[in-house]
């Protein structure tokens, strides 16, 4: 099984909402990105995870809160988000967190704030 | 600042004909890089990735790039392309760290 699932597809949601959006892979990979892709954009790292522990936060609001409650799944809790947020949000997984390895990306979820 | 720069943001071309996506990165002593796919409204797949060894690196579906030190490039061909190629295109590179950077991606339009 070479691949990374990405729940829900769509999801539209009001600022004042809470929301969750959920990834997971059975390749027992170690690390585990979210990345967030704006139309015509490349995509833009927000968070990753190594071995379960958060290793990088890019500077991402707190509005965005991740969770990694185990090897194969991480989780993207979304509460009062802006209409700016709206955009793909892809998840990725490696094997560990190293130099060089290849990245292996799930389809997305396409997220519209109203 | 470390970069990576794909300078075609659009290359329209011609079934059966030739492509060229050109890729420039800042030179640096150790360097990995890819080129990752996207079709639309799907998620990021590797085309091919160069670590070392051969500069001429093959990926999947036909399409191959060079790493060249001295020009800080890795540009991606593809001698025939088909309509199902049309897609964005997106060069990357990890510098020494483990964080991915993106090229602004080129838009590969296939026509018949």
């Amino acid at each position: 099984d070479t691949e990374v699932t990405q729940t829900p597809k769509h999801l539209v949601m009001g600022m004042t909402n809470k929301k969750s959006l959920k990834c997971e892979q059975h390749m027992g990979h170690r690390a585990m990105y979210w990345y967030k892709q704006k139309a015509k954009k490349p995509p833009e790292l927000m968070f990753v995870y190594s071995y379960e522990k958060l290793s990088i936060n890019e500077s991402v609001p707190s509005r965005f809160s991740p969770e990694c409650p185990n090897s194969s799944l991480l989780n993207l809790h979304l509460h009062a988000l802006q209409p700016e947020d709206s955009a793909l949000y892809l998840c990725a997984s490696t094997p560990r967190h190293l130099f060089g390895e290849t990245q292996y990306f799930g389809p997305g979820t396409r997220l519209l704030v109203l | 600042a470390q970069s990576v720069t794909q300078l075609d943001s659009q290359v329209p071309v011609f079934e059966e004909a030739p492509v060229e996506l050109r890729c420039n990165y800042s030179s640096s002593v150790s360097v990995y890089l890819f080129w990752y796919v996207q079709y639309p409204n799907q998620g990021l797949q590797l085309l091919l990735k160069y670590l070392s060894g051969s500069t001429l690196v093959k990926g999947i579906n036909g399409f191959e790039a060079e790493f060249n030190k001295s020009q800080t490039s890795f540009h991606l061909r593809k001698p025939s392309v088909h309509i199902s190629d049309t897609a964005e295109y997106f060069c990357a590179v990890t510098y020494n760290t483990d964080k991915l950077i993106f090229g602004t991606g080129t838009r590969l339009q296939v026509f018949p």
